[in-house]
């Protein structure tokens, strides 16, 4: 049983093009997130969602829009992408256990090709 | 803020070779630490946590000792595999449920047979 999937694996397109990657949860979790690494692996976080809510933005350029349908789901929409999008981008969940301890489920990664 | 270093990679050892991975923290109050590992081509998943001061985490070998005095969370392990070969995040997370998780830059480990 997978716990979080995104679909697709992989994605090469043209710059310009406007793509999304999908990504569901079946572990129950209330929030959800999107993650952004880069080449030497540095991992950046890019949005969260709770409950379909969003609860954290970072500095992120507005071609990337974020869609929770439900709280199972957090899709990202991506437009007229740019040769610096190429990346790997993670979908994670966590339930918030208070205190701090939640961890967080990664799930297998998007690698994004822009040419 | 909150903020995480972590030593720089990579780091290539042989087998059987003692580990270390060093990661100091900045952070008010008490936060949750936490060491990620994230084998090639996977997602990151959690190796062992600490929840408060003097606690140590724990798993597959790997140990951490949550260190208040020197705001840090080393990661160790006696004996590595080939199979440790991954990159390594360090992470803290606030008390708050608000408060987001912040990693380190990662340390790539590569084991030789």
């Amino acid at each position: 049983d997978t716990a979080v999937s995104q679909t697709p694996k992989y994605l090469v397109t043209q710059m310009g093009n406007d793509k999304s990657i999908k990504c569901e949860q079946n572990l129950g979790h209330d929030t959800m997130y999107w993650y952004k690494q880069d080449s030497k692996k540095f991992l950046k976080i890019m949005f969260s969602y709770n409950n379909k809510e969003l609860i954290i933005n970072e500095t992120v350029p507005n071609r990337f829009s974020p869609k929770s349908p439900d709280k199972a789901h957090l899709n990202l929409h991506i437009n007229s992408l740019e040769l610096g999008d190429s990346a790997v981008y993670f979908c994670a969940s966590s339930q918030d256990l208070g205190g701090g301890m939640d961890e967080q489920f990664f799930g297998p990664g998007t690698r994004l090709t822009v040419l | 803020g909150n903020s995480v270093t972590q030593m720089e990679g990579p780091v290539t050892l042989s087998e059987e070779a003692f580990l270390t991975i060093n990661c100091t923290y900045t952070a008010t109050g008490y936060p949750s630490l936490f060491w990620y590992v994230q084998y090639p081509g996977e997602g990151l998943q959690l190796l062992l946590k600490a929840t408060k001061a003097d606690d140590k985490g724990s798993n597959k070998g790997f140990e951490a000792t949550y260190r208040k005095e020197t705001t840090s969370f080393h990661l160790e392990k006696g004996s590595v595999q080939v199979s440790d070969s991954a990159v390594y995040f360090c992470a803290l997370k606030g008390y708050s449920s608000a408060s987001k998780i912040i990693f380190g830059s990662g340390t790539r480990l590569s084991i030789r047979p």
